[in-house]
């Protein structure tokens, strides 16, 4: 099966600077990337997605960017704010399910 | 928008008690899953059903069952509680796709923190 890995496991970051997280994928079928974001004591949220025939997507201050041949995306979070202080959960979709990976908590310095 | 709902927010069982997480989405999504988090291992998936009355096992099937009799509901049981079976357990849901294979994202439910002493 697919097998997601995410990096780093903590990241923190002084307010507006970015902040960068890596993940790899193993199965080259996969076609399906979400990035969710979970607050302490909350349910975890889709934050923004990528599809396999897209090699970058923007919303507002968030990015992903795929490299389908290299197997891993990654997030981008530019002018960061201490509101996106989380955990972010990257996945790879399988025939009929997600593969997580293991998240990284970001912390945001005021 | 979409609801995903899990009966408990916190659960206290014993060694050995049979528990049920219930899991009900009012969306009209074909799949649902049932995940286990724990700090360091990530989202693990227990079980997930694409359809009524289907399931199939995910990663760490052992010591649970599900059950999904109605399209909005989809239950998680434990068999015998043990206490490596303390955890914070979430029930996510997601439109299927009419080509097949999984291509939107889950909504999740609060999640259901059981602790089992």
């Amino acid at each position: 099966g697919e097998n997601v890995e995410q990096h780093p496991s903590t990241l923190s970051v002084q307010e507006g600077d970015s902040a960068v997280i890596k993940c790899t994928y193993s199965d080259s079928a996969s076609n399906y990337f979400p990035w969710y974001k979970q607050e302490l004591g909350k349910r975890p949220q889709l934050i923004i997605d990528i599809r396999s025939n897209v090699g970058e997507k923007k919303d507002q201050r968030i990015a992903v960017t795929l490299n389908k041949t290299a197997k891993h995306f990654s997030l981008h979070i530019t002018e960061t704010q201490p509101e996106d202080s989380a955990v972010y959960f990257c996945a790879a979709a399988g025939a009929n399910n997600l593969f997580f990976g293991t998240g990284t908590r970001l912390t945001v310095i005021p | 928008d979409v609801k995903v709902t899990q009966s408990s927010r916190y659960l206290v069982k014993r060694t050995g008690e049979k528990v049920f997480l219930e899991c009900v989405q009012d969306m009209d999504h074909e799949n649902m899953f049932w995940y286990r988090q724990d700090p360091g291992l990530g989202l693990r998936l227990i079980y997930f059903s694409y359809d009524v009355k289907m399931k199939e096992k995910g990663d760490i099937p052992e010591g649970y069952s599900v059950s999904r009799e109605k399209k909005e509901r989809f239950s998680l049981i434990l068999e015998s509680a043990s206490t490596n079976q303390t955890s914070m357990y979430l029930c996510a849901s997601s439109l299927g796709s009419p080509t097949g294979g999984l291509n939107y994202g889950y909504t999740f439910g609060s999640g259901t923190r059981l602790t089992v002493v």
